[in-house]
């Protein structure tokens, strides 16, 4: 079974620019979590998407958003980029909604630099 | 409030065992998950506890002590391939996974 995929992997966008990054989940698994990893801190956690619908949301600012579709590929996107917004962003899927025992498995991430 | 603390980097000998503690403090627990990650590379799962006591999952094994907020991920025969950040995470009440920074782990010959 193929794993999580995410396109792109790399990419170097200007401040004020927006970008839009894109996440396939496992196949057959309904929620796709967004997470922001930048050196030195844990992962941070933008928001959950299970059947189309936004289940969580972290605490980022509202330039951050997303959205996920009827074949349960995900959307992130980020508006007026700023520098600060260049990290690794990373999606993972799981089977059902998160719960007691729901396991993500994760892509490769998409590496955004803001310059 | 929550929060979730775990040594940021060890070093150790091929061949040794390790143990990676963490400790978290939140009002809501719904389990505790380890994650492996390579530079550059996804995290991937190691091990998921929700009550207390080990889990053995071959040369891996994770504890749980919910009491005392505490768990511990333990690497035996350790691998030059181990070398990694471990990430542990507890999810919270609202079954949203808050994230350790992660330990970095060096293995030397």
């Amino acid at each position: 079974k193929a794993g999580v995929t995410q396109t792109p992997r790399y990419l170097i966008k200007t401040r004020g620019q927006q970008v839009t990054l894109s996440c396939s989940p496992i196949s057959g698994h309904r929620s796709v979590s967004w997470y922001q990893q930048t050196p030195g801190q844990g992962l941070q956690f933008l928001f959950e998407y299970f059947s189309e619908t936004q289940r969580n949301k972290g605490n980022f600012p509202g330039r951050f958003s997303g959205r996920q579709f009827s074949n349960s590929r995900s959307e992130m996107n980020v508006s007026t980029l700023e520098l600060g917004d260049s990290a690794l962003y990373l999606c993972a899927s799981s089977l059902g909604a998160s719960g007691v025992g729901e396991t993500q498995y994760f892509g490769p991430g998409t590496r955004l630099l803001v310059l | 409030g929550q929060n979730i603390d775990q040594p940021t980097e060890m070093t150790a000998t091929e061949g040794a065992i390790v143990q990676i503690n963490c400790t978290y403090q939140t009002s809501g627990f719904n389990g505790l998950f380890w994650y492996q990650q390579h530079a550059g590379e996804a995290p991937t799962f190691l091990s998921y506890n929700v009550l207390d006591g080990l889990e053995e999952k071959g040369r891996f094994s994770s504890f749980l002590s919910r009491s005392k907020g505490y768990s511990y991920l333990l690497l035996k025969e350790l691998q030059m391939k181990d070398s990694a950040s471990y990430l542990c995470a507890f999810m919270d009440s609202n079954y949203q996974l808050i994230w350790g920074a992660g330990t970095k782990l060096i293995i030397k010959p």
